[in-house]
């Protein structure tokens, strides 16, 4: 079992419509919380960042973290269609200094207009 | 805003031989990290450097080396060349002052022949 599990969808939403992308993770040890969108042959992008459980809102963008439950989700309002990306979740735990990242498989989404 | 440069953007080898990936990271970042992207998959960590000292390692085959210079930017070496090793490799770099934050490059794609 992976420690990090993403539905890799495909999802398709309508324009307008509110997104949610979940993950749930294993290791206890992982503090730091992150989603990621990446388009196609890009290099990630960091969206949203968080160390806590509860919400966290930028924008269009909440991120939200229940570490109880080891889940951690990402809600999109109002998806336009340049949302249509893959999105990452990624979570870390220090070990030795570094913060290396473990990912979910990535979660492609659509937004039709 | 500056962000992290990676070179060369795609390179093509044949099998058994090496390349040499390059990786500049954002100003006053001095902390650089590898991770590799198979097709359809999520990024896998190879290794990270802190200061110019290795400070975690991953899942890296032997046949790679990296190593982090004085003005912080990095090299992954891969030699004897394998198919397996056709991947994206992307670089990503963090300030020790928010280390758990990671700023992905655009990433080198590599297809081995």
């Amino acid at each position: 079992q992976k420690e990090v599990e993403q539905d890799p969808g495909p999802l398709s939403v309508p324009e307008g419509a509110i997104v949610s992308l979940n993950c749930t993770y294993s290791n206890s040890a992982f503090q730091y919380f992150m989603w990621y969108r990446q388009y196609s042959r890009k290099g990630p992008e960091l969206l949203m960042y968080t160390y806590s459980s509860g919400n966290k809102e930028d924008g269009r963008f909440t991120a939200q973290v229940d570490k109880s439950s080891k889940y951690i989700s990402l809600f999109i309002r109002d998806s336009q269609p340049s949302d249509s990306a893959t999105y990452l979740c990624a979570m870390s735990a220090v070990r030795g200094g570094s913060y290396q990242l473990t990912f979910g498989k990535g979660t492609k989404l659509s937004v039709i207009p | 805003a500056a962000g992290v440069i990676q070179s060369p953007r795609h390179l093509i080898k044949e099998k058994r031989e090496t390349a040499t990936l390059k990786c500049y990271p954002i100003p006053r970042h001095d902390t650089v990290y590898w991770y590799q992207q198979g097709p359809g998959q999520d990024p896998q960590f190879l290794i990270s450097f802190y200061e110019k000292m290795q400070s975690d390692k991953g899942s890296i085959p032997d046949r790679f080396s990296a190593q982090q210079f004085s003005d912080y930017h990095s090299e992954l070496n891969m030699s004897s060349l394998e198919l397996g090793d056709s991947a994206l490799y992307f670089c990503a770099s963090s300030p020790r002052s928010m280390a758990d934050t990671q700023y992905f490059g655009p990433g080198t794609r590599l297809t081995v022949l």
